[in-house]
């Protein structure tokens, strides 16, 4: 079962700020968070991941709190082709594990 | 740079019917992954391979075959198909460099066993 909460839905305009949040309170110490989209019929696109620094990489940015309870993906300037599926994932990347996506939040991008 | 390359991308099979399904990545990544996805659901780990010449059951190995054919390809071979195999299959790899390189996947090939 998936160790984060999302909200199932969220709308951004075209050219603002899309913040994504995503609440991972059990987080252990050596999981990572990792955020992934899923545009319909496509396959999950990695988009950034961290363990308790910010990142930045020329997608997105991920901003972790102190306490790594939680966590905001950050789209600087959303397209309409960013209207997908987005996941937040912590995990320890193991071999032979499931990969547990929750329902996600599916975002929205109006023009 | 292509990324992961799977082929098909659709396909219809009858019951009983045998295929192979794809997968070649050309990010010099050691590790490949083989999931199943069905609707409203995450993805299910049939096969991996951690690096070229192993490979390892997954969590929904029943039915299914791999093989590491090099380093680039990971293929998926299904039997005898039935129908519970209808699904959408991704291909995933990954840099062995450490544990926690993200994986990448495929656009994923739409299997539908009539």
């Amino acid at each position: 079962d998936a160790k984060t909460t999302q909200p199932p839905s969220m709308d951004c305009a075209e050219g603002r700020a899309a913040n994504l949040p995503c609440n991972h309170s059990t987080i252990s110490g050596n999981e990572y968070v990792y955020w992934y989209r899923q545009i319909h019929s496509q396959g999950p696109q990695y988009i950034i991941h961290g363990l308790k620094n910010n990142e930045t990489n020329e997608m997105a940015s991920l901003i972790i709190t102190e306490d790594r309870k939680s966590s905001t993906l950050i789209l600087p300037h959303a397209t309409l082709r960013d209207t997908a599926v987005y996941y937040c994932i912590v995990r320890f990347d193991n071999y032979g594990q499931n990969f547990v996506f929750g329902p996600g939040t599916r975002l929205s991008v109006l023009p | 740079n292509a990324g992961v390359t799977q082929t098909p991308k659709f396909q219809v099979l009858k019951t009983g019917q045998s295929m192979t399904l794809q997968c070649a990545q050309d990010m010099n990544h050691n590790s490949m992954y083989w999931y199943r996805q069905d609707p409203g659901m995450g993805l299910r780990l049939i096969y991996y391979s951690a690096s070229e010449g192993t490979t390892d059951k997954g969590e929904v190995p029943n039915g299914y075959n791999v093989s590491r054919l090099n380093k680039r390809e990971f293929s998926l071979r299904l039997e005898s198909a039935a129908p519970s195999q209808t699904s959408v299959y991704f291909c995933a790899s990954k840099s062995a460099a450490d544990y926690n390189q993200p994986q990448h996947f495929g656009d994923g090939t739409r299997l539908s066993i009539l």
